[in-house]
C-alpha cells in the first residue's frame, strides 16, 4: 500500500527552464512534507519541508506547494541547473505518530546542458 | 557526507544465511532509522531506534531484527535470506527522533542474495 505516490518516475529539463516534480498522498493524517535528492552510490539528503499549515515553502531556488484538499505537492526548481540531476523522493510522516518517514518511488531529474 | 556511516557497502550471500549491516549515526545523535530501498521502490521504513530502546516498527519481517547499542550505533541482522530481500538498506539518524527532526541519510549498503 504506497501512501505516498510520484507518478512520474523521470523528467527531463532544459537548463534554465522550471522543473516540477508531483507527489500524491492518501494518508490524511500526514502533516509533513519533504524532499529529498539522492545521487548515486549516496544516501538521500533533505532538500527542503513543509509543514501542512502552511500551503508553500521557499528555499532559493526551491519551492514546495502544499495543496491539502487534493492531497498533493510539487516541487518547483528554477532555474534549474545541470547539478540539479538526480533522483527526487517525496516524503511524508503524521508528527502524532512515529517519526518514520513514508517515500515516494522517486523521480529521476536530468537537466540538459 | 551526512555524517552517518554504514558498513559494509556491498554485502553478497546466498539464500538461506545470515547477515548484519553496521550503522553509526552521527556525533551527537541519538536516533537511527533503518529503511528499505527494493527496485524501483521508494524507501520502506523498517525500525527506528531512541537511545538504545525501540521506538517505531514499520513492515520489518520477523527474519529481520536490529539494535542499537550503548554507543548509540546500530545493527540490522537479516536471517534466511530469500532473493526478495536483495535491496538497498539505509540508515538514518537524528538529533532526538522527535517529529521536527532531519533525518540525516548513510550511504546504504546494497545487499544481493543469489
Amino acid at each position: 500500500d504506497q501512501q505516498v505516490k510520484q507518478n512520474s518516475p523521470s523528467l527531463s529539463v532544459q537548463e534554465g527552464r522550471i522543473s516540477i516534480l508531483n507527489c500524491d498522498y492518501t494518508n490524511s493524517m500526514f502533516d509533513y512534507f519533504l524532499w529529498y535528492k539522492k545521487y548515486p552510490a549516496e544516501g538521500p539528503t533533505f532538500l527542503i519541508s513543509i509543514s501542512s499549515i502552511k500551503d508553500k515553502n521557499e528555499d532559493g531556488r526551491f519551492t514546495v506547494f502544499l495543496n491539502k484538499s487534493a492531497k498533493h505537492l510539487s516541487l518547483h526548481i528554477v532555474p534549474s541547473q545541470p547539478g540539479d540531476s538526480a533522483v527526487y523522493f517525496c516524503a511524508a510522516s503524521a508528527r502524532t505518530g512515529a517519526n518514520n518517514l513514508f517515500f515516494g518511488t522517486g523521480t529521476r531529474l536530468t537537466v540538459i546542458p | 557526507d551526512s555524517g552517518v556511516t554504514q558498513t559494509p557497502k556491498h554485502l553478497i550471500t546466498a539464500t538461506g544465511q545470515r547477515v548484519t549491516l553496521r550503522c553509526s549515526p552521527r556525533s551527537g545523535d541519538l536516533s537511527v532509522y533503518w529503511y528499505q530501498q527494493s527496485l524501483d521502490q521508494g524507501l520502506q521504513f523498517l525500525i527506528h531506534y531512541y537511545n538504545g530502546e525501540e521506538r517505531a516498527k514499520g513492515n520489518i519481517l520477523e527474519r529481520f531484527s536490529a539494535q542499537q547499542f550503548p554507543d548509540l550505533h546500530s545493527e540490522l541482522n537479516l536471517s534466511s535470506l530469500e532473493l526478495g530481500d536483495s535491496a538497498l538498506y539505509f540508515c538514518a539518524s537524528s538529533l532526538s527522533g522527535g517529529a521536527w527532526d532531519e533525518q540525516f541519510f548513510g550511504p546504504g549498503t546494497r545487499l544481493t542474495v543469489l
